[in-house]
């Protein structure tokens, strides 16, 4: 009841194009979802977040947009540029609890 | 704001000897620290919390008497990993929960990585 499922596990997108990146969790005691953009060699970097009393959040060209009755959120990343290239992970925790459970993350690559 | 430093980013040592990770908050107090081991085109995986002052809490399956962590202030904590040994060469990464106003956002390190030969 603890995973956050990621999909898809890598992802090709042409440069302009839209990336999406989905999440589904069970827990419903989690009311904090971020995501991260990790380069490599780097540490994760928090992009954005979204709780469960909106269902969408936009920051620049990143979108998180969270169906709290499926239990299922997802990134949006519009005019993907190459420098979006990167792994993306979801996230999520419970309210008062310190605990980030993450997801699988998705590799994505942006082609010119 | 909000930044968090790791040191060393890297680290080659010897089978058998003792590393010490750094993880600092540089401008913010964080009660509750974050230690997370990353292999290989893989996700994070929680090792342990540790909170200011007090014992860290261990996820299960981690070998506190092999990860020692400590936490002395609010900008400070530690993992030193003892006797090492190849199969705990990954990438570390520590991150801080900001102690007031921001809720559950964490903060992440750039990672340290460890090669043990």
């Amino acid at each position: 009841q603890q995973q956050v499922k990621q999909s898809p596990q890598s992802l090709i997108v042409q440069k302009g194009g839209i990336s999406i990146i989905n999440c589904a969790y069970e827990n419903t005691a989690f009311d904090y979802f971020p995501w991260y953009q990790q380069f490599p060699g780097k540490g994760p970097a928090l992009l954005i977040a979204i709780r469960p009393d909106v269902s969408e959040k936009k920051e620049g060209r990143f979108t998180i947009s969270f169906n709290k009755s499926a239990k299922q959120f997802s990134l949006h990343i519009m005019d993907s540029q190459p420098g979006d290239s990167a792994t993306y992970f979801c996230a999520a925790n419970p309210g008062g609890g310190n605990k980030l459970t993450f997801g699988t993350g998705t590799q994505l690559k942006v082609e010119l | 704001g909000a930044v968090v430093s790791q040191h060393p980013s890297w680290v080659i040592c010897k089978s058998g000897t003792s590393v010490k990770i750094e993880c600092r908050s540089l401008d913010f107090q964080a009660t509750t620290m974050f230690w997370y081991r990353q292999f290989p085109k893989q996700s994070l995986m929680l090792m342990a919390t540790s909170n200011e002052g007090s014992k860290a809490t261990y996820e299960q399956g981690v070998e506190k008497d092999k990860f020692l962590i400590n936490h002395a202030s609010l900008t400070l904590s530690t993992l030193t990993v003892t006797s090492a040994h190849p199969e705990d060469s990954s990438f570390y990464i520590c991150s801080a929960r900001v102690a007031s106003g921001k809720g559950n956002e964490q903060f992440f390190g750039p990672g340290t990585r460890l090669t043990v030969l």
